[in-house]
């Protein structure tokens, strides 16, 4: 079946350590996006990326790092700089530029900070 | 930055009544996104509305636009307790590159 897999689903970091979220996805979509979603917020853009090697910083990227060597993956690095890092994280896919297209989301990936 | 707000924030209903959420948006769009999430779990996509369009169907759902007044809403009609869940209107960033969020409302029904 066609879709995005994100893992693990629930990640526990301890304070100063980094972690890598995966985000897989099997629909041929160049586009691949990251959003936090804290309670009360709703979503809020780290990252994206239109294109293989090609990525740009959405509204909240400090403290975030992306890789995009492969079409089909986006992984995001929670890094030790990010100090509140405690959230529900959702990667989504799409069309190339087709921002007027519906956008594909895996089932998220809880991460908390022991 | 948040493009798009809804409204109520929390809405409990009971089954068969109707709910309706609305979202008022900031700068021009050329469509807006309604999205569904169930507790826990990932977006589902809805219903797009393109900004030449009033209004639109799709089985309980009616999306209607207003350009004018930056705003959209979202009925459910005889709603269901499965349509529990939380509810965000999404538009383009100012590069058209990806999709920002509201904050979301969320919908509780009981039976």
């Amino acid at each position: 079946d066609g879709g995005i897999t994100q893992s693990p689903k629930y990640l526990f970091r301890k304070e100063g350590q980094n972690v890598t979220l995966s985000c897989e996805q099997n629909l041929n979509h160049d586009a691949m996006y990251w959003y936090r979603q804290d309670p009360g917020q709703g979503l809020r853009l780290i990252y994206y990326s239109q294109i293989v090697n090609d990525f740009q910083k959405g509204d909240i990227a400090e403290g975030y790092s992306v890789s995009r060597e492969k079409k089909e993956s986006f992984p995001l690095t929670v890094t030790s700089a990010q100090k509140n890092p405690t959230a529900f994280y959702l990667c989504a896919s799409s069309i190339r530029g087709a921002v007027n297209l519906e956008a594909f989301f895996g089932q998220g990936t809880r991460l908390t900070v022991v | 930055s948040q493009q798009g707000e809804e409204d109520p924030q929390a809405l409990s209903i009971q089954e068969g009544e109707n709910a309706t959420m609305n979202c008022s948006y900031k700068t021009s769009i050329n469509n807006l996104q309604w999205y569904r999430q169930n507790s826990g779990r990932g977006l589902v996509h809805l219903i797009l509305i393109r900004s030449n369009e009033r209004e639109k169907h799709s089985g309980r759902l009616r999306v209607t636009l207003d350009t004018s007044k930056k705003s959209s809403s979202l009925l459910i009609t005889a709603s269901r307790a499965a349509d529990t869940a939380s509810y965000f209107c999404a538009t383009a960033n100012q590069a058209g590159t990806a999709l920002i969020f509201g904050k979301g409302t969320t919908l509780s029904v009981s039976s």
